[in-house]
């Protein structure tokens, strides 16, 4: 089955503490990227990745990480979390080539919390 | 000011109704126009895409973009209660493998 996977769904921690929020797609996609979602705000883009080795800043870098050593992984790094970043995180990913659809295709999604 | 605006909702139809769903957006470089459906504790999937404007019609699904008002549509015909979930429309200046600018998205809840 064609899908991106996330791991952890849920995820509580504590100020400071580093953790890395893993993405993986099964599809072969060049690009990917991470989206955080919160209320009144909506998606909006983390990092993005066109290929292997080949990564950007979106709109909201600050505080995040992110590496592509392998082209169907792409984890997202808090280096040292705070509170403002307790988010639901959505990991996306789509062929580079033009298709009919344009689609990306989403994880399930990453609830954080940062106490 | 966003970049694209939606209504938040959430807004409440009977089964059966035909709902209107819009967004306007400011940045005329947006070309590629998508609505997304999320239903609750699940990600985001591509329900309808356009190019430019125009309609663009799949089942009980219209999709309609007015470039030149800046605004887009999404209409459901024949509401059933499995639409109810959080419509997200999106746009972007180059298509596929791009960024997209999402709206903050509607919650829509049809009854029976």
């Amino acid at each position: 089955e064609a899908q991106v996977t996330q791991n952890p769904r849920y995820l509580i921690t504590v100020t400071g503490k580093k953790l890395t929020v893993t993405c993986s797609q099964n599809m072969n996609h060049e690009y990917m990227s991470w989206y955080r979602q919160d209320p009144g705000l909506g998606l909006r883009q983390i990092y993005y990745s066109m290929n292997v080795e080949v990564t950007d800043k979106g709109d909201v870098p600050e505080g995040y990480k992110v590496s592509r050593k392998e082209k169907r992984n792409f984890p997202l790094i808090l280096e040292s979390p705070s509170p403002n970043q307790t988010s639901l995180y959505f990991c996306a990913s789509s062929p580079q080539q033009p298709s009919d659809s344009y689609e990306q295709y989403f994880g399930p999604g990453t609830r954080l919390t940062v106490t | 000011q966003k970049e694209v605006e939606q209504d938040p909702g959430p807004l409440s139809v009977p089964e059966g109704a035909i709902v209107s769903l819009n967004c306007t957006y400011s940045n005329s470089a947006f070309q590629y126009f998508m609505w997304y459906r999320q239903y609750s504790r699940k990600g985001p999937e591509l329900l309808m895409y356009t190019y430019s404007s125009g309609n663009k019609e799949d089942g009980r699904f219209t999709a309609q973009v007015d470039k030149s008002s800046k605004y887009i549509s999404l209409f459901i015909r024949d509401s059933q209660p499995s639409d109810s979930a959080t419509y997200l429309c999106a746009m972007s200046r180059t298509g596929t493998a791009s960024k997209l600018t999402f709206g903050t998205g509607t919650r829509l809840q049809v009854t029976l």
